[in-house]
């Protein structure tokens, strides 16, 4: 148990489908970050939002919308994917100020786009 | 702007046999260094950082990993492998300026064998 937890755990859907992942954090953290994982591939961080304010778009197409509401919850809003987009999407959290770099993990949400 | 390179994609080692895991970096400042292990269907675990201070550092479950500098190296080690050490383990580093993302490679499957 991390303290980072992630909902759904799979999710199949087709391209035209609209869902969300969800990320919530019991840690007292301050950033919270969304990491792709595609096999053979480095982790490509997606997002990142320090105190409820996003801090990095690292050029993700816009079919992928992040939520951050408060410091505690992180979502992912999807629509209109593409099969390419199939992966491990995790979330993870860090308390940067005292700990910087050392980031806590959801078990992630395993993406399946028909 | 940082990167890591991990060169194996596969290592295989012999239980009770010592293992190291590869990685280099890359960083305009001053590194700060990561290891992160990754068991089946789980998300990322932290084991072990380098920020400063002594070139050899250790981590969770018996891991540790050697700053050099002047070959940009962080290589995990352990001088005895357990079968339950098979994972997939990835390096990471970020600049240590400021609030800055963690860049990670694209991780290396450790195999072993009983």
């Amino acid at each position: 148990e991390t303290g980072v937890t992630q909902t759904p755990r799979h999710l199949v859907m087709g391209m035209t489908n609209k869902k969300s992942l969800k990320c919530e954090q019991h840690l007292g953290h301050n950033a919270m970050y969304w990491y792709k994982q595609s096999a053979k591939k480095p982790l490509e961080l997606m997002f990142v939002y320090n105190f409820k304010e996003q801090t990095e778009n690292n050029s993700v197409p816009s079919r992928f919308s992040p939520e951050c509401p408060n410091s505690s919850h992180l979502f992912l809003h999807l629509h209109t994917l593409q099969p390419e987009d199939s992966a491990l999407y995790l979330c993870a959290s860090s308390q940067d100020r005292t700990d910087p770099g050392r980031l806590f993990f959801g078990e992630g949400s395993r993406l399946t786009v028909l | 702007a940082q990167s890591v390179a991990q060169p194996e994609d596969q290592v295989n080692v012999a239980e009770g046999n010592p293992l190291t895991v590869k990685c280099t970096y890359s960083v305009s400042g001053n590194p700060y260094l990561f290891w992160y292990v990754q068991y089946p269907n789980r998300g990322l675990q932290f084991l072990l950082k380098y920020i400063t201070g002594d070139n050899l550092v250790k981590g969770s479950y018996g891991f540790e990993a050697e700053f050099n500098k002047s070959q940009t190296s962080f290589h995990l080690k352990k001088p005895s492998a357990l079968v339950s050490d098979s994972a997939l383990y990835f390096c990471a580093v970020r600049d240590g300026v400021g609030f800055q993302k963690l860049v990670f490679g694209t991780g290396t499957r450790l195999l072993v064998s009983p």
